[in-house]
């Protein structure tokens, strides 16, 4: 069955990187377009970036562009978001997401946290 | 960005009774390809979204068929024809007509009375 496992969360100071990582397993990875999407504690869903099943198109949220960056290894099955320039308001847990039925978020990761403080 | 409304914002249900939740967007979500890229999810405390249904009405695999999705254009329904205990948590539409971003309602909280 599909699977996906976010990695890579943690505790990082205003300014700082870091990078998320999720695991893909029980489909053809490369078959699919995927998601970043976050949580902000107690608050709603916001989509933050989008990758094409090859790589070559990749979208982002406007609050992230410049500073995120999404990337895929089909040969590892695995996703990444690369996240620069961190602020207090991208802490969050970070899901994955895949596409199913020709739609967006079929599938989910357990998420990961990732908060911003000094 | 396409905004999306839902009401109510809580929503409290006595089991075994209908519920029904609305979500309204900005601009008519349908695309070009004549879809309509409206999908509902439902979280539980703790846990990762799961998505019921997407494109309007289309219930996803597993998804219990008290849950159904209808609606057209600007305006959208979820209904559920009996709510049961497990049903509680946050319900969100989202839209994927017309992305980036892909955008969420504010979320309806679901609780037993």
């Amino acid at each position: 069955q599909v699977q996906l496992v976010e990695s890579g969360g943690g505790l990082v100071k205003p300014g700082g990187s870091l990078r998320l990582s999720c695991a893909a397993s029980g489909y053809t990875f490369s078959d699919y377009y995927m998601s970043w999407i976050r949580q902000a504690p107690g608050k709603g869903l916001e989509w933050v970036s989008y990758i094409s099943s090859s790589g070559s198109s990749t979208y982002y949220e406007d609050s992230v562009k410049g500073r995120f960056t999404i990337s895929r290894d089909n040969a590892k099955n695995s996703l990444y978001l690369q996240m620069n320039s961190l602020r207090a308001e991208d802490t969050a847990v970070y899901y994955c997401a895949r596409d199913s039925d020709s739609s967006s978020c079929g599938y989910w990761g357990q998420g990961t946290l990732v908060t911003v403080s000094s | 960005d396409v905004v999306m409304t839902q009401s109510p914002l809580s929503l409290p249900v006595t089991l075994g009774q209908p519920a029904s939740i609305s979500c309204r967007s900005s601009q008519s979500l349908v695309y070009s390809d004549g879809n309509t890229y409206l999908h509902w999810f439902h979280q539980r405390a703790g846990q990762s979204p799961r998505r019921l249904i997407y494109k309007v009405s289309n219930r996803d695999s597993g998804v219990p068929d008290r849950f159904s999705g209808s609606g057209s254009g600007t305006d959208f329904t979820l209904k559920i024809s009996r709510v049961e205990a497990e049903d509680v948590g946050i319900y969100y539409c989202m839209q994927g007509t017309h992305w980036p971003p892909y955008t969420f309602g504010q979320g309806t909280k679901v609780e037993i009375k």
